[in-house]
């Protein structure tokens, strides 16, 4: 069985203090996909990025990071110079490679940036 | 083009009710999700549709809930009898395959129908 576990469940920051969100998965399969989603009050997922399990390197994509440990299992989330507009609930999630690759979700991180 | 749209956006029922939610996914795309939210939670999966084959239904939580996709695009999650426990948030996605030798096809998500059973 795979699982997605987000320990944080709510983050209070300061506007442009730098925050990290954990993520923690569980699966048997050597090949899979993780991803980051965000959550904003309106409710729409928006999709930040996809990460297959045979590359490791690390992305950043402007303010934000991401950094994948297989040997921890481990895919962490982390956004520089946080800004009210960040404010959300971020979900990271797993799928398989196999079938039709349904997403399986942690629990998320509410992230509150306030001015 | 457009998105992934649901409705209604909210709906509120009374515990016994029957609701009929309403995906309509991107054009063209095979592959037709349901994901239900529960307050405070991550997304859990439901059913899964290719085209109008219905393919995995593993994760309906009662024979009170029923999906169907008949003509492989719009799809319709029905429950009958809701129970307060229902009150959630349903999410469709779609997705297709793209180009040959893609190995993910991406999940586009609808903006989802808010259920509270009264």
């Amino acid at each position: 069985a795979q699982k997605v576990t987000q320990a944080q469940t709510e983050i209070s920051v300061v506007e442009k203090e730098d925050v990290t969100l954990d993520c923690v998965y569980e699966t048997r399969d050597t090949t899979y996909y993780l991803f980051w989603y965000k959550q904003p009050p309106s409710g729409e997922l928006v999709f930040l990025i996809r990460r297959n399990s045979f590359d490791e390197q690390n992305e950043i994509s402007g303010r934000y990071s991401w950094n994948f440990q297989k040997s921890t299992s481990s895919f962490n989330f982390t956004i520089t110079a946080s800004q009210v507009v960040d404010s959300a609930v971020y979900f990271c999630a797993l799928s398989l490679n196999t079938g039709f690759q349904k997403l399986v979700f942690g629990t998320g991180t509410r992230l509150l940036v306030s001015p | 083009g457009a998105g992934v749209s649901q409705s209604p956006r909210y709906k509120v029922a009374k515990r016994g009710q029957d609701v009929a939610l309403r995906c309509d996914p991107i054009s063209g795309h095979v592959s037709l999700f349901w994901y239900q939210q529960a307050l405070g939670q991550g997304p859990e999966f439901l059913t899964y549709f290719q085209n109008e084959a219905q393919l995995d239904k593993s994760g309906l939580p009662s024979d009170r809930f029923f999906a169907e996709r008949p003509e492989g695009s719009v799809s319709t999650l029905k429950i009958q009898r809701t129970q307060q426990e229902d009150s959630a948030v349903y999410l469709c996605a779609s997705s297709s395959p793209g180009s040959e030798g893609q190995l993910f096809y991406e999940q586009y998500f609808g903006p989802g129908t808010r259920l509270t059973v009264t």
